[in-house]
């Protein structure tokens, strides 16, 4: 399968906390992108690190990259009830389409 | 920004009968233009993209189909739903250059009973 995989499938944690999700791909890719989906939404589109950068903020994200493992990572600081939803890296292969991970279920417990 | 407008947002039909799902886009023009389908609790299946009017590709055989009559409206259709049809279908919007990030509207629930 050409999709990625992302770990943890769910993550809870509690307000303030850290959380850290991760991503990995199987192919050479232009960039990265995160996106989040609250229940029952569409996505929202996040943040986007290019294959020749390994690290990009934005606010209380943090996302990195390391093409040698094929793999990034999204930190969210200081987690807010807020930020509950669930997180998608998808991978710019190319081809005029993205590859969607089958995402972590982020809950934030007050 | 693009705003993609998708309707209807749930939508209960029988096994056997026809579909028609809806996608237009405002704020840009030329797009990229994609139907997802999404399992509960699992990740997007890409169905198709169209690059431009009246062009198709589709990524999974399946009992769909997709058509773009003009340059910002994508429309998924059926001729006879089946029970796997049921599921969470997303439309986006691309455009072009560096960036090839997405857009996506609020989705349609579809239910075959």
């Amino acid at each position: 399968s050409q999709q990625g995989e992302e770990d943890p499938q769910a993550l809870s944690i509690q307000e303030g906390e850290n959380a850290t999700m991760n991503c990995s791909y199987k192919t050479s890719i232009n960039n990265l992108q995160w996106y989040r989906q609250n229940s029952g939404r569409g996505l929202v589109h996040l943040i986007l690190i290019r294959s020749n950068e390994r690290e990009k903020h934005s606010g209380r994200l943090r996302v990195t990259l390391d093409t040698s493992k094929k793999s990034s990572s999204l930190l969210i600081t200081a987690s807010r009830a807020a930020d509950t939803a669930s997180y998608f890296c998808a991978t710019d292969q190319g081809a005029q389409k993205l590859v969607f991970g089958q995402g972590t279920r982020l809950t934030i417990n007050p | 920004s693009q705003t993609i407008h998708q309707w209807p947002a749930t939508l209960v039909q029988p096994v056997g009968s026809p579909l028609s799902l809806e996608c237009t886009v405002e704020g840009t023009s030329n797009p990229n233009l994609y139907w997802y389908r999404q399992a509960a609790g699992r990740g997007l299946q890409l169905l198709f993209y169209s690059v431009g009017i009246g062009q198709i590709s589709s990524e999974v055989p399946q009992n769909l189909s997709a058509s773009r009559p003009q340059d910002r409206q994508f429309i998924l259709s059926s001729k006879k739903l089946l029970l796997s049809d049921s599921g969470f279908y997303l439309c986006a919007s691309q455009t072009g250059g560096a960036k090839n990030i997405q857009y996506f509207g609020a989705g349609t629930r579809l239910s075959v009973l």
